[in-house]
């Protein structure tokens, strides 16, 4: 079955630390997002790629880092930079390439991560 | 800047009743929007994508319209079932764009037996 994997589903992270959280889909999407959610918060665009090797900031891009070096798959980074890590991180993807609309997003099942 | 209102925030309703969510967003330059269903501690699951030329979408118990000119879109789930019970989101893309979503902060639904 096609869809997105989002591992782990629970991180911990210490003070000072640098975390990666990984994505992958197998739906032959090109475009590919990330996100945080908090409670009582909507969801929140932190980064997206549109094309393998090509990446944007989202609204909320501080304190944390991307690659797309693969197509099929979207590491994200929390570094020690970002103060107020703790959220519920979600992996989206979309198809249509450079074209993009018309095209729903798939969403994995997230990553809670925590603060030691 | 586009910006998305969900209301109610929270509803219950018995099984069997048929309900409306309520979603608006500021900037009616839009190419779609989505609705979403998530459930406790999951990821979002798409229900329905309405293109900005469409005014409905129909998909089993489930329709969604869309008012482009008053800036609003509205889910309509038929006969509800407990099973329905979860928080549903709409998302439009950011003003000016095709592919970032912005998204509302969702109504969270329970029906009860």
């Amino acid at each position: 079955d096609g869809g997105i994997t989002q591992s782990p589903k629970y991180l911990f992270r210490k003070e000072g630390q640098n975390v990666t959280l990984s994505c992958e889909q197998n739906l032959n999407h090109d475009a590919m997002y990330w996100y945080r959610q908090d409670p009582g918060q909507g969801l929140r665009l932190i980064y997206y790629s549109q094309i393998v090797n090509d990446f944007q900031k989202g609204d909320i891009a501080e304190g944390y880092s991307v690659s797309r070096e693969k197509k099929e798959s979207f590491p994200l980074t929390v570094t020690s930079a970002q103060k107020n890590p703790t959220a519920f991180y979600l992996c989206a993807s979309s198809g249509g390439g450079a074209a993009l609309s018309g095209q729903p997003q798939h969403f994995g099942d997230g990553t809670r991560l925590s603060i030691l | 800047k586009q910006e998305v209102t969900q209301i109610p925030a929270a509803l219950s309703v018995p099984e069997g009743e048929n309900l409306v969510l309520n979603c608006s967003f500021t900037d009616s330059a839009i190419y779609n929007l989505q609705w979403f269903r998530q459930d406790p501690g999951k990821g979002l699951t798409s229900l329905l994508l309405i293109q900005s030329s469409q005014r409905e979408q129909t998909s089993g118990r489930l329709n969604a319209s869309l008012d482009k000119s008053s800036g609003r879109s509205t889910l309509y789930i038929a006969a509800s079932q407990p099973g329905d019970s979860a928080t549903y989101l709409c998302a439009v893309p950011a003003t000016g764009t095709a592919s970032k979503l912005t998204f509302g902060t969702g109504t969270r639904l329970q029906v009860t037996l």
